[in-house]
Parts: C-alpha cells; sequence; structure tokens
C-alpha cells in the first residue's frame, strides 16, 4: 500500500519561503506524477501543480511565479518551494500521487495526511 | 466563486439515495474526465470517482458517477452516518492549464 508523508514547518513569516516534502513509501516513486495540492481553512481544494518522476513539471499559472518543485528518486522523495508568502498560502498543503492523464483528466489516488502551514509574523 | 459549480449542501436519510451535481463548461468538463473525492472530517480526501464513472478497488458499489455534457453527477445509494463528508469534483481544465475542483459539497445523513 503506497503511503505519502508530508513534512515541514508549520509556521512561516510573511514575504519568507515555504519549503515542504513528502516521502513516499510502501512503493517507488519511478513512473509517476506526484502533485501537491493545498486547502485554506474552510475553502474549496487547489491544485497547485505536479513533477514527474524525471524532473519534468506543470505548475498552476496562479502560483508559477513563486513555485519550485524537485525531486529526489534515491529518497523517494519530491519537494515544493513556495516564494514570498503571504497570509493567503495559509492552508492545509497536501501531497499526492497523480494518475499523470493531463489532458484528457487526471486524478489523484494517493493522499498524504496534510500538514498545516500557517503564514503568520 | 470556483470554475466547478456544486450545491454547497445536500441532505437525506439513512438508507436513501442522494445525487450531487457539478456543472462546468466546455474546457473543463465537456471535454475532460471527471473525478470524485470524498473529505471525512479532518481527513484528507479519497478518490471515489475517476474517469468519470470508475470505481477505484476498494469503494463499494454505492457510489456512482456520471457525465452528461458540461456536468457530472455523483450518486450514493444506502446512505450511511459514515457517508456524512464533503465531496469535490475535480477535472482539468484547458483554458486555465490547471486542474480544478469544486466548492465541494457537504452530505448531511439525517
Amino acid at each position: 500500500q503506497v503511503q505519502l508523508q508530508e513534512s515541514g514547518p508549520g509556521l512561516v513569516k510573511p514575504s519568507e519561503t515555504l519549503s515542504l516534502s513528502c516521502t513516499v513509501s510502501g512503493g517507488s516513486i519511478s513512473n509517476y506524477y506526484w502533485s501537491w495540492i493545498r486547502q485554506p481553512p474552510g475553502k474549496r481544494l487547489e491544485w497547485i501543480g505536479y513533477i514527474y518522476y524525471s524532473g519534468s513539471t506543470s505548475y498552476n499559472p496562479s502560483l508559477k511565479s513563486r513555485l519550485t518543485m524537485s525531486v529526489d528518486t534515491s529518497k523517494n522523495q519530491f519537494s515544493l518551494i513556495l516564494t514570498s508568502v503571504t497570509a493567503a498560502d495559509t492552508a492545509v498543503y497536501y501531497c499526492a500521487r497523480d494518475s499523470g492523464y493531463y489532458g484528457s483528466g487526471n486524478y489523484f489516488d494517493y493522499w498524504g495526511q496534510g500538514t498545516l502551514v500557517t503564514v503568520s509574523s | 466563486q470556483s470554475v466547478l459549480t456544486q450545491p454547497p449542501s445536500v441532505s437525506a436519510a439513512p438508507g436513501q439515495k442522494v445525487t450531487i451535481s457539478c456543472s462546468g463548461s466546455s474546457s473543463n468538463i465537456g471535454n475532460n474526465y471527471v473525478s470524485w473525492y470524498q473529505q471525512l472530517p479532518g481527513t484528507a480526501p479519497k478518490l471515489l470517482i475517476y474517469d468519470n464513472n470508475k470505481r477505484p478497488s476498494g469503494i463499494p458499489d454505492r457510489f456512482s458517477g456520471s457525465k452528461s455534457g458540461t456536468s457530472a453527477t455523483l450518486g450514493i445509494t444506502g446512505l450511511q452516518t459514515g457517508d456524512e463528508a464533503d465531496y469535490y469534483c475535480g477535472t482539468w481544465d484547458s483554458s486555465l492549464i490547471a486542474v480544478v475542483f469544486g466548492g465541494g459539497t457537504k452530505l448531511t445523513v439525517l
């Protein structure tokens, strides 16, 4: 059974950088797409972007200018960096395995438990 | 305002059936597969339906999905109190070049 676990600071100051990692266990990170999705408190889900195990990426245009994703296949881990954060970036951040069927309708079949990141001074 | 529109809430009695709608446009639902997720209170979303009407292994056949034109529907039969959750639809939007989700529908089993 594939399991995902997010890790990173729970509190980030405004204008600083948010960094999260997701460790995959119970399966290989290879040959799959991996996405980050966030959910502000009481609000809808928002797709952040995906990274393929090879390193290719696609980002939500609304976040693209502040976003970087990377993957480390040796650690079965992928990461997210979001710069210049504001209170609007406060959310539960989820990592998820992505079917990768972009252009026809992808889906997310395994999710991490989520980690709350609060942006506040 | 969400690209995909869902009713904020639906309710029904135990044992009954409920449907949840998800309305979009030709840039999303109209030309892409839809997926549905169940989010129990305080937990991560869980995939219920993918490719409009397929169920992952382990999802009971009480859950079903359908799509017509630019709208999709999630159906739940034999409602149980354990089905109380938020339900989200999602798909790719070729205009926004992003995955989009509905605003979520809170299901109450009375």
